[in-house]
């Protein structure tokens, strides 16, 4: 299995709190993404990075910051948690190479009440 | 925007028959790449198949197989001899040379006994 390890695994918060979502490899590989996963959604892409300190915005971004100060970790912060960002999330990996497979975490389940 | 469409939200097969489930994309780029992922009950996202778009020919891996039509930008997944252990989200994703990798909502399969 590929090394990428997100955490925490579940995690309940107030909305209004500040939330930060890890997701850490063990790989190497240059390209980190993060996800949600909602019902009749699919996966959307919410930011990612090809670089340390290198990310850009997907189609989900509004709410939601990154930063990648090392290879191998990618943190999410919600500034300021809503209902609506109530999700799973989703880390993925990927190493150089235009085809390359992207590997994914186990997912972390948030609930903003 | 890349954007990638999956119109079946749910489908059923018999265990050993033929399933094909579809996709749309849309996007400017003349270079790209798509991928099939399944994603089973244990949340955990797998690789089944991918395509490189500057290639005619269609991808195969044992029981899957794609027909990718590059002019109607169709990306479809036929699982053949259906098992029981394709019961599975599946995702179409789609990826610029920027890595921007874009996932549609996905299609729920059941393979009935």
């Amino acid at each position: 299995d590929a090394g990428i390890t997100q955490s925490p695994r579940h995690k309940v918060t107030e909305t209004g709190t500040p939330v930060t979502l890890r997701c850490h490899q063990t790989e190497n590989h240059r390209y980190m993404y993060w996800y949600r996963q909602d019902p009749g959604h699919g996966l959307r892409l919410i930011h990612y990075s090809y670089g340390v300190k290198d990310t850009d915005k997907g189609e989900v971004s509004d709410g939601y910051s990154v930063s990648r100060s090392k290879t191998e970790d990618f943190l999410l912060t919600l500034e300021s948690a809503t209902s609506s960002q109530t999700s799973v999330y989703f880390c993925a990996i990927r190493d150089r190479g235009q085809n390359t497979e992207a590997f994914f975490g186990q997912g972390t389940r948030l609930t903003v009440v | 925007a890349q954007t990638v469409t999956q119109s079946q939200p749910e489908m059923s097969v018999q265990e050993a028959e033929t399933v094909t489930l579809s996709c749309t994309y849309d996007t400017s780029e003349s270079n790209y790449y798509l991928f099939w992922y399944k994603q089973p009950p244990s949340r955990q996202m797998i690789l089944v198949i991918r395509q490189e778009a500057y290639k005619q020919q269609n991808a195969t891996e044992n029981r899957f197989s794609v027909n990718f039509q590059k002019a109607a930008k169709s990306f479809s997944l036929k699982i053949s001899d259906s098992q029981l252990g394709d019961t599975a989200m599946y995702f179409c994703a789609f990826m610029t040379n920027n890595n921007d990798m874009r996932f549609g909502a996905g299609t729920r399969l059941t393979v009935k006994p």
